[in-house]
């Protein structure tokens, strides 16, 4: 079975702080998907990514197929980045996600 | 429109009532998944449709569960004889193509509670 840990749960940063977010997982995959949610519900797509590093804005997204890791970074943090981190991956032939239990963000003013 | 759209946004139910969520698909999308999020947790895989075949429903907790998607775009997910542990955020995605790499547009989901 597939897991899918993250860490931290939760992080507290002040303004401008950088901050990383960690994933791990424990079978090969086909993609890991970074997603944003905010209170509500919604779910917004950051990164889909297969290798390497992706860049949009202020945020960043690398994995290491081989280490079966993958950070999400976010410089120059800002109150309007609080939310839920969640990291899911799409396992070898699957078509479902398989989602982390999330990171709670807070960036304080 | 323009993205996935889900009604009814909230939803609370008497135990022993049933539920049913809707889930509206962008256009054209091939792929449809149902997702369970129970509260300060990640998502968990209910069932996928491609076009309106259900390919895949190994995610639905109990035969209390059913879902649908006649028509290959519209998807229904029915809930009999809710219980409280129903209690949850159902999320909805879909994906333009069929297999498994497209990215996936969710819905804002449809919290159910039951008392």
């Amino acid at each position: 079975k597939n897991e899918v840990e993250q860490s931290p749960q939760n992080l507290t940063a002040q303004e401008g702080e950088f901050i990383t977010i960690n994933c791990s997982y424990s079978v090969g995959i086909s993609a890991l998907h970074w997603l944003q949610q905010h209170p509500g519900g919604g779910i917004v797509s950051l990164f889909m990514l297969s290798s390497g590093k992706k860049k949009h804005g202020r945020l960043i997204a690398t994995i290491n197929i081989q280490e079966k890791h993958s950070s999400l970074h976010i410089t120059a943090s800002h109150p309007r980045d609080s939310a839920v981190y969640i990291c899911a991956v799409l396992a070898g032939s699957a078509r479902q996600l398989t989602f982390g239990s999330g990171t709670q963000l807070t960036v304080l003013p | 429109g323009a993205g996935v759209s889900q009604s009814p946004r909230y939803k609370v139910a008497k135990r022993g009532q049933d539920v049913a969520l809707r889930c509206d698909p962008i256009s054209g999308h091939v792929s449809l998944f149902w997702y369970q999020q129970a509260l300060g947790q990640g998502p968990e895989f209910l069932t996928y449709f491609q076009n309106e075949a259900q390919l895949d429903k190994s995610g639905l907790p109990s035969d209390r569960f059913f879902a649908e998607r006649p028509e290959g775009s519209v998807s229904t997910l029915k809930i009999q004889r809710t219980q409280q542990e129903d209690s949850a955020v159902y999320l909805c995605a879909s994906t333009l193509g069929a297999s498994g790499g497209s990215e996936q547009f969710f819905g804002p989901g449809t919290r159910l509670t039951v008392l």
